[in-house]
């Protein structure tokens, strides 16, 4: 069935170095690939988002790149601060419905 | 603009009991999808509804559970006959249109315990 991988599991950074998380998925069909934000015991928030016919987004300190091609896409948080510290999940739109896939997320510390 | 309402926030429950989850969409929105979230993992799709239809149901389980979105009210998951491994966060994510990259809103889960 549809899958979205997701490395790694843990990163640790320094605060001001830059966090990096990459996911796959299998579906050929997927077209929207959103990052969620979740600290401990609240609800995912979406940071930032990815249509499959753009190869790149910045927002601020956060950009994603998609290579479709290759089924991958990629998180990435330039400047990090200790308010960064939270799991970060994938996720890739399932076929022609609207329901997500989600990677098992990746928890992300950075030390101060 | 109110976000996507859930409750109750956190629901206790006895093996063999009921357990029904109720969320209101965003305003203006009329698709509604519910996930579960075991700890340390992440979101599985269960349910995709819109009013009064489901769409796809294809993550949930064939027994004991249901999900209904009524032309007025909010949506309601519900769980009947509660096992311990029922326990786990249930979210509920809203949008407002039916096209696949539209972005979809969280509400703030309900955790359901089974004793």
């Amino acid at each position: 069935g549809e899958n979205v991988e997701q490395h790694p599991s843990t990163l640790s950074v320094q605060e001001g170095d830059s966090a990096v998380i990459k996911c796959t998925y299998s579906d050929s069909a997927s077209n929207y690939f959103p990052w969620y934000k979740q600290e401990l015991g609240k609800r995912p928030q979406l940071i930032i988002d990815i249509r499959s016919n753009v190869g790149e987004k910045k927002d601020q300190r956060i950009a994603v790149t998609l290579n479709k091609t290759a089924k991958h896409f990629s998180l990435h948080i330039t400047e990090t601060q200790p308010e960064d510290s939270a799991v970060y999940f994938c996720a890739a739109t399932r076929g022609s419905q609207g329901n997500l896939i989600f990677g098992k997320g990746t928890k992300l510390s950075v030390k101060p | 603009n109110a976000g996507v309402m859930q409750n109750p926030r956190h629901l206790v429950r006895r093996r063999g009991q009921e357990a029904r989850l109720r969320c209101s969409p965003m305003k203006g929105h009329s698709h509604v999808y519910w996930y579960r979230q075991l700890p340390e993992e992440g979101l599985k799709f269960m349910v995709y509804l819109q009013k009064e239809n489901i769409i796809d149901e294809s993550g949930m389980p064939k027994e004991r559970f249901s999900a209904e979105f009524p032309k007025e009210g909010p949506s309601i998951l519900r769980i009947q006959q509660v096992v311990r491994g029922d326990s786990a966060a249930y979210f509920c994510a809203s949008s407002p249109v039916q096209v696949v990259d539209q972005p979809q809103h969280f509400g703030d889960g309900t955790r359901l315990s089974i004793l």
